[in-house]
């Protein structure tokens, strides 16, 4: 079964700084990838995937991942953090098979903007 | 389009009692899934149902009950509630696989506190 590790519950970044955020999959199959973000009492909101094709992916609100088949990696960046990016982040994987419905998601990221 | 609706928006239980958590998706999506989201934990499948009359335990099935007898609807069932399940719960919807496309959306959730 597919699996995601994502580490520190908590993250701080300074305004302007970049954020950076870590998300390791386990996959027996080729993945699809996904960050989600939620805001305070929110559901949640697609941020960006990767399912085929450029491994460089770019998503809202500046946010790009890139997918790292040798690393079983889809970090997520951002070079210049905002204060709107105060959110919590979660990644997920989702396996290719036809009828797959069984999206895996990691613990998440609470990220704090310092100004 | 709504998207995904969720009802009640917050909910209160007593120990014992059963209620009907409601999901409605007006995009006509083959796949929905229920999650729950519990600090620290990430989102946890609880079930998911790859068409009407199609229904499956996720990874924290134990408690809940669900079935799928439209297109449009997937009602989440508390059998009997407890503690352990004072929770956000998300309902989610997506494209069936013929589609190519693996994005799930997500509705606004439902708290729900177990005393």
């Amino acid at each position: 079964a597919q699996s995601v590790t994502q580490l520190g519950s908590h993250v701080s970044v300074s305004e302007g700084a970049l954020v950076l955020l870590r998300c390791n999959y386990s996959s027996s199959v080729p993945p699809y990838l996904f960050w989600y973000v939620q805001y305070p009492n929110q559901g949640l909101q697609l941020l960006l995937k990767y399912t085929t094709g450029a491994t460089l992916v770019k998503g809202i609100n500046g946010f790009e991942a890139e997918f790292k088949k040798s690393e079983t990696s889809f970090h997520l960046t951002k070079p210049s953090a905002h204060m709107s990016d105060a959110a919590e982040y979660f990644c997920a994987v989702s396996d290719t098979g036809y009828g797959n419905n069984r999206l895996a998601f990691g613990k998440g990221n609470q990220v704090v903007v310092i100004p | 389009n709504a998207g995904v609706t969720q009802t009640p928006k917050f909910q209160v239980l007593k120990t014992g009692q059963s209620m009907t958590l409601q999901c409605a998706q007006d995009m006509n999506h083959e796949y929905m899934s229920w999650y729950r989201q519990d600090p620290g934990m990430g989102l946890r499948l609880i079930h998911y149902s790859v068409g009407a009359g199609i229904t499956d335990q996720g990874e924290v099935p134990n408690g809940y009950n669900v079935s799928r007898s439209t297109t449009e609807d997937f009602p989440l069932r508390l059998l009997s509630a407890a503690p352990s399940q004072t929770s956000v719960y998300f309902c989610a919807s997506r494209p069936g696989a013929a589609s190519g496309y693996n994005e799930q959306f997500f509705g606004p959730g439902t708290r729900l506190t177990v005393l």
